[in-house]
């Protein structure tokens, strides 16, 4: 158990549909990483929040958003769902240094129909 | 185009056979992971190399840091079975962490 939890684990929806991914950190850990993993694209990084900032983006896409609260818990948004944006999306927690380990979660599994 | 590239992308092989896997960037890297992932959860980090030229080993797996902080590799001596699994290389980068592609492992009894 890395100390990372996410909800939900499995995620059907349709095209057009709006999501929400929910990430709890580890206890202690002020940073939080998302990535989508998928079987052709690897896994890509979305988005990297510190202590509720924005601290570093990747090819995140306009659809998607997310954000960091003050209890330190994050939200991945996904709107105007595509086919293509069926995946895995991890939320991963650290300390936040340039060099620190990661701890995943165990993923939510979108389904895009 | 990867900013790390893993090989094999794919690797099957029968127990107590040797293997090697590499992780190559054109980029210097202040440091390299190597995380292993097995189906249906995420990744959990197995080394940090640090130094070049280092050298870690972690019972039956060996890794490598290249001396120019460029590459790596991880050796796995006698695989078994429970060795099966996705070994993703990854480096930190303006701050973000990415990823190579994985290689995937199976090893057969």
């Amino acid at each position: 158990d890395s100390g990372v939890t996410q909800t939900p684990k499995h995620l059907i929806t349709a095209t057009g549909q709006r999501v929400t991914l929910r990430c709890s950190p580890r206890s202690g850990d002020l940073s939080v990483y998302w990535y989508q993993q998928s079987l052709d694209q690897g896994l890509q990084f979305l988005i990297q929040y510190y202590n509720g900032e924005e601290r570093a983006k990747g090819n995140i896409l306009e659809r998607f958003s997310a954000q960091q609260f003050p209890d330190l818990h994050s939200e991945l948004n996904l709107s105007s769902l595509e086919l293509g944006d069926s995946a895995l999306y991890f939320c991963a927690s650290g300390l936040g240094g340039a060099s620190g380990e990661l701890f995943f979660g165990e993923g939510s599994r979108l389904t895009v129909l | 185009t990867q900013l790390l590239e893993q090989s094999p992308q794919f690797l099957s092989i029968q127990e107590g056979e040797n293997l090697t896997v590499y992780c190559n960037s054109s980029s210097v890297f202040s440091s390299l992971q190597w995380y292993r992932q097995e189906p249906g959860e995420g990744p959990v980090l197995l080394v940090t190399v640090v130094t070049g030229g280092e050298v870690k080993k972690l019972k039956r797996l060996t890794f490598q840091f290249g001396d120019a902080r460029k590459d790596s590799s991880l050796h796995i001596t006698a695989a078994q079975p429970g060795d099966t699994g996705l070994y993703l290389c990854a480096g930190f980068q303006g701050g973000k962490l990415i990823f190579g592609q994985g290689t995937e492992l199976s090893v057969k009894p």
